[in-house]
């Protein structure tokens, strides 16, 4: 296994435009995170899941955005009607649902820039 | 709220020692993370904290104290390389990270 895999690395899109990015996590993990970063930022929270159900889903996420894990493997992030704010760094992370020293682990992120 | 402070920026010399703190309020502690963070890139897991006391590993050790709701990173002998952010993250009730704002390090010759 290679890790977590996140594609594109980068896209530019035209305001108003939609996009979707992809994750494969680690296969064995069953919790998958989505996170947003900005420059000089933690990661914010966006939504997990836990297999192929979405827990939680950030307040600050607005209607535009929508996540999916339809099998428990892979997950994809859409962004509708994109805007110049939602220019930003997206990670995805994956971890084991357990206690103890279960660590995330991140993909490369995919850069958003909306033109 | 749920809330994780850490300073944002610092700057230490090669060779030195320095010392990332980090304090936090949280619904629930289920343990306590730090990451570095090289610019451009995603992060990567340093170490691990649930009881209190100090975690060493190498060059890096962390340091809890539940009761007071703090933490810190301590980096010996640093290298250049070192330059970086260092994130502070808590996993909440839920299990969910709770990422701190992270702290950009500077090292100088």
């Amino acid at each position: 296994d290679t890790g977590v895999s996140q594609d594109p690395r980068h896209k530019i899109t035209k305001r108003g435009q939609n996009v979707t990015f992809r994750c494969d996590p680690i296969s064995e993990h069953n919790r998958l995170y989505w996170y947003r970063q900005t420059l000089g930022q933690g990661p914010e929270f966006l939504t997990y899941f836990q297999n192929e159900a979405q827990l939680e889903k950030s307040r600050l996420l607005s209607d535009r955005f929508s996540a999916e894990r339809p099998k428990g493997s892979f997950s994809t992030l859409e962004i509708q009607r994109t805007e110049q704010g939602d220019s930003a760094m997206y990670l995805c992370a994956s971890s084991l649902l357990e206690a103890g020293n279960t660590e995330a682990f991140f993909g490369q992120g995919t850069r958003l820039t909306v033109v | 709220g749920q809330n994780i402070d850490q300073p944002t920026e610092m700057t230490a010399t090669e060779g030195a020692i320095v010392q990332i703190n980090c304090t936090y309020q949280t619904s629930g502690f289920n343990g306590l993370f730090w990451y570095q963070q090289h610019a451009g890139e995603a992060p990567t897991f340093l170490s691990y904290n649930v009881l209190d006391g100090l975690e060493e590993k190498g060059r890096f050790s962390s340091f809890l104290s539940r009761s007071k709701g703090y933490s810190y990173l301590l980096l010996k002998e640093l290298q250049m390389k070192d330059s970086a952010s260092y994130l502070c993250a808590v996993r909440g009730s839920n299990y969910q990270l709770i990422w701190g704002a992270g702290t950009k390090l500077i090292i100088k010759p």
